[in-house]
């Protein structure tokens, strides 16, 4: 079976200033993927990053990149120059049949 | 543009009644899922269907029922309405075994 656990149930962060939301998993599986998703309030759930777990190389997109440390079982989100439109619910999730996710991480931007 | 879409947006229902929330997908995915997601926003995997004809209950009991007739339309069924039902239902849909999820915009329930 698979976990993700995200042990920071809300998070804040200035405007412009990069925040780290942190995700942990557990799986018994040797192939399987990783994302991060965001949920704004009242709207659709859109994929943000996804990582290959077999890639060593860090998965970057814009402004979002994660922190992969196989070994450690850790897949940490790092947002860098925090915008408005980045405030949301951020959900880490693993999948090798199907997709588990993370209870969430309620982010604030504030101005 | 291929896109998965859930009707109605938002539904106010009276106990007892039988409602169905549709959710379609225009990309051909054969893997489709039904979540509900609580006021603390976790989400439960409620049902998935791998395919026209197959439908499988997920991992949170629920007393809905679901249909995949043709690869597009995956509807969910709740016979009799109950105020434990108000939530948010959330459809998704993937390509394969390993990619991500493409969401719907979620129908918000709320039985009265």
């Amino acid at each position: 079976a698979q976990t993700v656990t995200q042990s920071q149930p809300e998070m804040s962060v200035q405007e412009a200033e990069t925040v780290t939301l942190s995700c942990t998993y557990d799986t018994s599986e040797s192939d399987y993927y990783l994302f991060w998703y965001k949920q704004p309030p009242s709207r659709q759930m859109i994929l943000v990053i996804r990582q290959e777990a077999y890639k060593q190389q860090n998965a970057t997109e814009n402004r979002f990149s994660v922190n992969f440390q196989k070994a450690a079982k850790s897949f940490s989100l790092k947002i860098s120059d925090s915008q408005l439109g980045d405030a949301a619910m951020y959900f880490c999730a693993t999948r090798s049949e199907k997709l588990v996710f993370g209870k969430g991480t309620k982010l604030t931007v504030n101005p | 543009e291929a896109d998965i879409y859930q009707t109605p947006r938002y539904l106010v229902i009276g106990t007892g009644k039988k409602i169905t929330l549709e959710c379609s997908q225009t990309m051909g995915h054969d893997k489709m899922y039904w979540y509900q997601q609580d006021p603390g926003m976790e989400l439960h995997l409620i049902h998935y269907s791998y395919g026209v004809n197959s439908t499988e209950k997920g991992d949170l009991s629920s007393e809905s029922t679901v249909s995949r007739i043709r690869t597009e339309h995956f509807p969910l069924t709740l016979e009799s309405a109950r105020p434990s039902h108000t939530s948010q239902y959330l459809c998704a849909s993937s390509e394969g075994g390993t990619g991500g999820y493409t969401f719907g915009s979620g129908t918000r329930l709320t039985v009265v």
